[in-house]
């Protein structure tokens, strides 16, 4: 069964761009759920999204948004870029129906550097 | 406020030799506590998850419990290819977010 899969997975952009990254969860998970991780601040959680709607937002500003397709592929964008962007960012899949077993399983990352 | 502490920050560890690691929580409604473990450029790779206090799981040399207040990961003769940060997790009552503890940078040295 393949995994978490995230792509690009490294991008190099210079402040005020935008970036745009995605995410395909394992098959037959529906929730996905975007994470940033730096040494500073270790790993925060950014948002959920279940069935193409966002359940859960963590304390990002609004530069940060995302959505899911009908496949549950999901994307992540970041508008007018700052150097505290700089970060890995995660993608978590998990089953996602509330009372079901929710582990969450990360793909390998989008290492995000901006200049 | 849901909060998560991993003591401690970094450990270093001879082949064989057995340890503990901690984490310590306050969270509102606790739906499960989640292990992982992150290699360097790496996703967190997904161990453990607990569910009660009381509760315990072993896979390999790792063995995790979990008490009303904490989390102890325990590791029994470690290897070298243990090394790795180790991260807890707890999730809220709430979907899916997940509050992680700043990890423990574990070194097992041959």
């Amino acid at each position: 069964k393949a995994g978490v899969t995230q792509t690009p997975r490294y991008l190099i952009k210079t402040r005020g761009q935008q970036v745009t990254l995605s995410c395909s969860p394992i098959s037959g998970h529906r929730s996905v759920s975007w994470y940033q991780q730096t040494p500073g601040q270790g790993l925060q959680f950014l948002f959920e999204y279940f069935s193409e709607t966002q359940r859960n937002k963590g304390n990002f500003p609004g530069r940060f948004s995302g959505r899911q397709f009908s496949n549950s592929r999901s994307e992540m964008n970041v508008s007018t870029l700052e150097l505290g962007d700089s970060a890995l960012y995660l993608c978590a899949s998990s089953w996602g129906l509330a009372g079901s077993y929710n582990e969450q399983f990360f793909g390998p990352g989008t290492r995000l550097t901006v200049l | 406020e849901d909060q998560v502490t991993q003591s401690p920050e970094a450990l270093r560890l001879q082949e064989g030799e057995s340890s503990s690691l901690n984490c310590s929580y306050t969270v509102s409604g606790l739906r499960g506590l989640f292990w992982y473990r992150q290699d360097p450029g790496k996703g967190p790779e997904f161990l453990f998850t607990l569910y009660s206090a009381g509760e315990e799981k072993e896979k390999e040399r790792l063995k995790a419990t979990l008490t009303k207040k904490e989390s102890f990961l325990h590791i029994t003769a470690p290897k070298p290819e243990d090394s790795a940060t180790y991260l807890c997790a707890v999730q809220p009552g709430g979907y899916n977010k997940l509050i992680f503890g700043a990890g423990t940078r574990l070194a097992v040295h041959p």
